[in-house]
């Protein structure tokens, strides 16, 4: 399957802080999703890309499509605690076999 | 609207015995899609299945596992024989169809002892 490239593998967060992370592919995908993941649960959409260079927002979370079609990026702006978790990139080629990120662990700086 | 069910949440089995995973699908979603998750890795694809057919099982090993998504019921995942590099959290995705806009269960936490 394709190769995705998450960094950074893990952030420290103070709140709010803005927190950006991206991911990179070997080939080109058609959409590109970002997921959260709690400790002990599934992960839950946060944002989905359709179209290469297109940037969408969810409050105060912002991605975007890069334009190769082999990257995109989530920026998270003014974090709060509830914002730790990790992070998955996931792209897609066709209608429904994603390929996932390793993900990027945001935890709070103490 | 309840979301994707998945039970147990936590199995344990020893070496040799078999694992069933179960999925119940979010209300009016006929599509589903199993993927596995190691520790500190992202999740692998390994089935999309929709009522009573398999549509894709390249990412499935071909042997001792097995899945299932009857007409009346939840999805199975069947996993036989099991060893101790089956243990991982396996997730179920459910979708109203062929999409990559899924969503996920809390998955199974499956232990081999």
């Amino acid at each position: 399957g394709q190769q995705l490239n998450q960094s950074p593998q893990s952030m420290f967060i103070q709140e709010g802080e803005d927190v950006s992370m991206n991911c990179t592919s070997s080939s080109i995908f058609n959409t590109w999703l970002w997921y959260k993941q709690d400790p002990g649960e599934g992960p839950v959409l946060l944002i989905a890309l359709y179209k290469a260079g297109e940037l969408t927002s969810n409050g105060r979370l912002t991605a975007q499509f890069g334009i190769t079609r082999k990257d995109s990026f989530l920026n998270i702006s003014a974090s709060i605690p509830s914002d730790v978790g990790i992070y998955f990139c996931a792209g897609s080629l066709n209608d429904y076999k994603l390929s996932f990120g390793a993900g990027t662990t945001v935890t709070v700086r103490a | 609207n309840a979301g994707v069910m998945q039970n147990p949440r936590h199995l344990v089995r020893r070496r040799g015995q078999e694992a069933r995973l179960r999925c119940s699908p979010m209300k009016g979603h006929s599509h589903v899609y199993w993927y596995r998750q190691l520790p500190e890795e992202g999740l692998k694809f390994m089935v999309y299945l929709q009522k009573e057919n398999i549509i894709d099982e390249s990412g499935m090993p071909k042997e001792r596992f097995s899945a299932e998504f009857p007409k009346e019921g939840p999805s199975i995942l069947r996993i036989q024989q099991v060893v101790r590099g089956d243990s991982a959290a396996y997730f179920c995705a459910s979708s109203p169809e062929a999409t990559d806009t899924q969503y996920f269960g809390p998955g199974t936490r499956l232990t081999v002892l």
